[in-house]
């Protein structure tokens, strides 16, 4: 399959704690930002989006924090299981296109 | 169930050779993005489209192009291949801007 980068940001967690995964992006004129999930040997998986006229949204499990003022996103899993392992990427739309950050690997611990 | 597919998932190819890589969608989606994604990297935008005979160049769009003249694609050529350019390539679209993009399985390319 696909592979994603080894030298990633590595963040490891113990089963059924939550993770906290962070993201600062660039462009304070940003208006909207969206996180992705990336299994080994498969193409990125929307998670939640988020617009700039809000700073906290939630989905199933998941909640995302927008703070402007430091121009900081996060992604918030509750209860992590075992399929949460993965490369989590944030992304900020800007021009019209996505701007991708380098991605954060999630590892479960037993 | 609509998807999108790209084609081959793996290609070997010998430097300055062309190569098209295939993208089809069926959510009859007007927007469709090339990228790729390197060892370390998040995904990097070569091309983009926001609707039939509609392109534009993305961050790293030298030594490619792409052609929309459907909805359901947007072939992605490699004029002529470069060791620079092994990578997995992957296909995307959206609806519209600020909305979720669906990504395809990805095409690992590898340029000898």
């Amino acid at each position: 399959g696909e592979s994603v980068g080894l030298h990633l940001p590595t963040l490891s967690v113990q089963e059924g704690d939550n993770s906290i995964i962070n993201c600062a992006y660039s462009n304070s004129a940003s208006d909207y930002f969206i996180w992705y999930k990336q299994e080994s040997g498969k193409g990125p998986q929307f998670i939640i989006d988020i617009r700039s006229n809000m700073d906290k949204r939630q989905g199933q499990r998941v909640t995302v924090l927008l703070n402007k003022t430091v121009k900081h996103l996060s992604l918030q899993i509750a209860a992590t299981q075992p399929g949460d392992s993965a490369v989590y990427f944030c992304a900020e739309e800007s021009n019209y296109q996505l701007i991708w950050g380098a991605g954060t690997k999630l590892i479960i611990k037993p | 169930d609509a998807e999108i597919t790209q084609s081959p998932r793996h290609k070997i190819t010998e430097t300055g050779r062309q190569v098209t890589l295939a993208c089809h969608q069926t959510w009859n989606h007007n927007n469709m993005f090339w990228y790729r994604q390197d060892l370390g990297h998040g995904l990097r935008l070569i091309h983009y489209s926001y609707g039939v005979q509609d392109t534009n160049k993305g961050e790293v769009s030298d030594g490619y192009s792409v052609s929309r003249s459907n909805t359901e694609d947007l072939p992605l050529t490699l004029e002529s291949a470069a060791s620079s350019q092994t990578s997995v390539y992957f296909c995307a679209s959206s609806k519209k801007t600020n909305t979720e993009a669906f990504f395809g399985q990805g095409t690992r390319l590898t340029v000898v």
